[in-house]
């Protein structure tokens, strides 16, 4: 049974780069029906969808938050990691990886991490 | 962008009653629309995805129905696992953006 852990640095400074990484296990990213994805969510408010990236190394992101992401993944280990740059106070949220497959919605979902923007 | 609403915000509910939750796209997404279940301090839950196919693991008092741009997630005979936000999400059109509504909280 697939199982995702999430795994930041739990604070980050504004203005800094923020690096999460999601692994997987009990299967294989490495799978053409999945896109592994990043979704967000304000303490006590709604879930934002940040990103998905596929086994061929294709990756999509939320048109409002593009100009700050990048996303990968490594099979050799896997799991799949997202990068977001110029990071503030409207980042603060629990971070979640999970697996979305096109028709199925997001079925398997990570236990989330709190990621705390602050000076 | 597509945007999710769902109402009410809040659903005050007993044990052992129905449930109607809505959720309006504010244009058509189809069937493209899944519902997820989450309980305080753990991650969502995919409940229905296709509009109205329950996930593995979910009762059959979950029921969702509805297309293009008016969906309605109904719960019967509460049970007190059920008290939890419900959100919808439409995946209309993937990849462009994945977009959730504001949640609904059933409370008792």
């Amino acid at each position: 049974q697939v199982q995702l852990q999430e795994s930041a640095p739990g604070l980050v400074k504004p203005s800094q780069t923020l690096s999460l990484m999601c692994t997987v296990s009990g299967g294989s990213i490495d799978d053409s029906t999945s896109y592994w994805s990043w979704i967000r969510q304000d303490p006590g408010k709604g879930l934002e969808w940040i990103g998905s990236i596929h086994n061929t190394g294709s990756a999509y992101y939320n048109p409002s938050l593009r100009s700050r992401l990048i996303m990968s993944l490594d099979k050799s280990t896997n799991n799949f990691s997202l990068i977001m740059s110029s990071v503030s106070a409207a980042d603060t949220a629990v971070y979640y990886c999970a697996r979305w497959r096109t028709h199925d919605g997001f079925d398997i979902w990570g236990p989330g991490t709190l990621l705390t923007v602050s000076a | 962008e597509i945007v999710m609403t769902q109402s009410p915000g809040t659903l005050s509910a007993s044990p052992g009653e129905r449930v109607t939750l809505s959720c309006r796209a504010s244009q058509s997404v189809g069937r493209n629309l899944a519902w997820y279940q989450q309980r305080p301090g753990q991650a969502p839950r995919l409940l229905i995805y296709g509009a109205s196919t329950r996930a593995p693991g979910f009762p059959a008092r979950f029921s969702g129905s509805g297309s293009g741009t008016e969906f309605t997630l109904i719960i019967t005979s509460l049970q007190p696992e059920d008290f939890a936000v419900y959100y919808c999400q439409q995946y209309n059109i993937w990849p462009l953006a994945l977009t959730f509504g504001g949640g609904t909280k059933v409370e008792i």
